[in-house]
């Protein structure tokens, strides 16, 4: 069974610091991976995605992610934190074996302090 | 294009009590879903539709229906409304077909739903 796992509930880190945003998962087949970021009270919105190639992903805000698929994680990173980045995130799986279904954490929030 | 669009925003209802979540979205995509996001619990899967007229159910449906006539609309139906399913409900969706696996979602704005 598919499943995604966000070991911290809370990620605090200063402004101009790198942040790190850790998830693990596990699928049947191939994974499709994805991390969306949600603001207050709005949707989610896609940051990047992993289907193959490259295990560096590069996606919008400057954020990038890590596909390791021997640790079967996929850890967001970026550089340089702002205090505009704080906010909630998901890391979410689906298999390459044309299920439907896509498998969210739990979520994740970062709060950057200035 | 607006994407997807959600109504309401906001809702309060008394246990018992029926109501239908709009989503509607512009893009043609195949493939949308409902989503309830409680804290601590992520995004679980209420109920989804691979095309019009196609329906299934997702991790959670109890207590909901859902119908898809048009390719557009995919409303979510309360039946009898239940303190547990105070939540915030969000719709999504993506193009399908055979390469759909590996398609973005894009989700509605949300209804933030209360039941006394």
């Amino acid at each position: 069974a598919q499943s995604v796992a966000q070991p911290e509930d809370q990620v605090n880190v200063a402004e101009g610091n790198p942040l790190t945003v850790k998830c693990t998962y596990s699928v049947s087949g191939n994974p499709y991976l994805f991390w969306y970021v949600q603001y207050p009270n709005r949707g989610l919105q896609f940051l990047l995605k992993y289907i193959t190639g490259d295990n560096l992903v590069k996606g919008s805000y400057g954020f990038e992610a890590e596909f390791n698929k021997s640790q079967t994680s996929f850890h967001l990173k970026k550089p340089s934190a702002l205090v505009s980045d704080s906010a909630l995130y998901f890391c979410a799986v689906r298999d390459d074996t044309g299920g439907f279904k896509t498998i969210f954490g739990a979520g994740t929030r970062l709060f950057v302090k200035a | 294009n607006a994407g997807v669009t959600q109504t309401p925003k906001f809702q309060v209802l008394k246990t018992g009590q029926s109501m239908t979540l709009q989503c509607a979205q512009d893009m043609n995509h195949e493939y949308m879903s409902w989503y309830r996001q409680d804290p601590g619990m992520g995004l679980r899967l209420i109920h989804y539709s691979v095309g019009a007229g196609i329906t299934d159910q997702g991790e959670v449906p109890n207590g909901y229906n859902v119908s898809r006539s048009t390719t557009e609309d995919f409303p979510l139906r309360l039946l009898s409304a239940a303190p547990s399913q105070t939540s915030v409900y969000f719709c999504a969706s993506r193009p399908g077909g055979t390469s759909g696996s590996a398609d973005t979602q894009y989700f509605g704005p949300g209804t933030r739903l209360t039941v006394l």
